[in-house]
């Protein structure tokens, strides 16, 4: 019984280039939240997605940020041009319907040199 | 002032002792309310979820909220070396509001042997 997959874990990348991370949510889940967690901070909601669509994207930056959710495959989060404080860990969070718990997966900690 | 306020600890504690962490919120439209804990460089796991005013008990676990205060608290009983991480309080409102959830900053905890 996999529980929400991320990958990858960790993931390093120079200013201005593109960060690709993925989320397979767990088995019969069809939502999907993404959330960033800062040095010092709580988690911060970014984004919600069911299949193909984006329900709620309040706290997604309103650039170089998008995410996605296709009918096949996991869910990505794309942050192109990436800056230094970019730098976080990335947590996706998945739940069976909208009334449900999330639960959230490993993590992916991005590093922008 | 922040949504959610959580007081950041360290909280260190001897082995056996009963540990209360708390929450409190602004946002009277919140209805569901939950306890992640999170070890260091992993992913939250939830650990109690709870609606509207109450407690609910798990094992060691106890959850309490009163929404008249706004004020929500996890009990640990007879506390173990193993429950020494980050404890983050979440929460939600109805669904028509969004299903993002608002986290507090976590609480670090040590029980110590």
């Amino acid at each position: 019984n996999a529980g929400v997959m991320q990958n990858p874990r960790h993931l390093v990348r120079r200013r201005g280039q593109e960060a690709r991370l993925r989320c397979s949510p767990m088995k019969g889940h069809s939502h999907v939240y993404w959330y960033r967690q800062l040095p010092e901070e709580g988690l911060k909601f970014m984004v919600y997605l069911q299949k193909e669509n984006i329900i709620d994207e309040s706290g997604m930056p309103k650039e170089r940020f998008s995410a996605e959710f296709p009918k096949e495959g996991p869910s990505i989060l794309r942050i192109q041009q990436v800056v230094r404080g970019d730098s976080a860990a990335y947590f996706c969070a998945s739940s069976p319907g909208s009334e449900n718990e999330q639960f959230f997966g490993p993590g992916t900690r991005l590093t922008v040199l | 002032q922040k949504e959610v306020e959580q007081d950041p600890g360290p909280l260190s504690v001897p082995e056996g002792a009963i540990v209360s962490l708390n929450c409190t919120y602004s946002n009277s439209a919140f209805q569901y309310f939950m306890w992640y804990r999170q070890y260091s460089r992993k992913g939250p796991e939830l650990l109690m979820y709870t609606y509207s005013s109450g407690n609910k008990e798990d094992g060691r676990f106890t959850a309490q909220v009163d929404k008249s205060s706004k004020y929500i608290s996890l009990f640990i009983r007879d506390s173990q070396p193993s429950d020494s991480a980050t404890y983050l309080c979440a929460m939600r409102g109805l669904t028509g509001g969004g299903n993002k959830l608002t986290f507090g900053t976590g609480t670090q905890l040590k029980v110590e042997l």
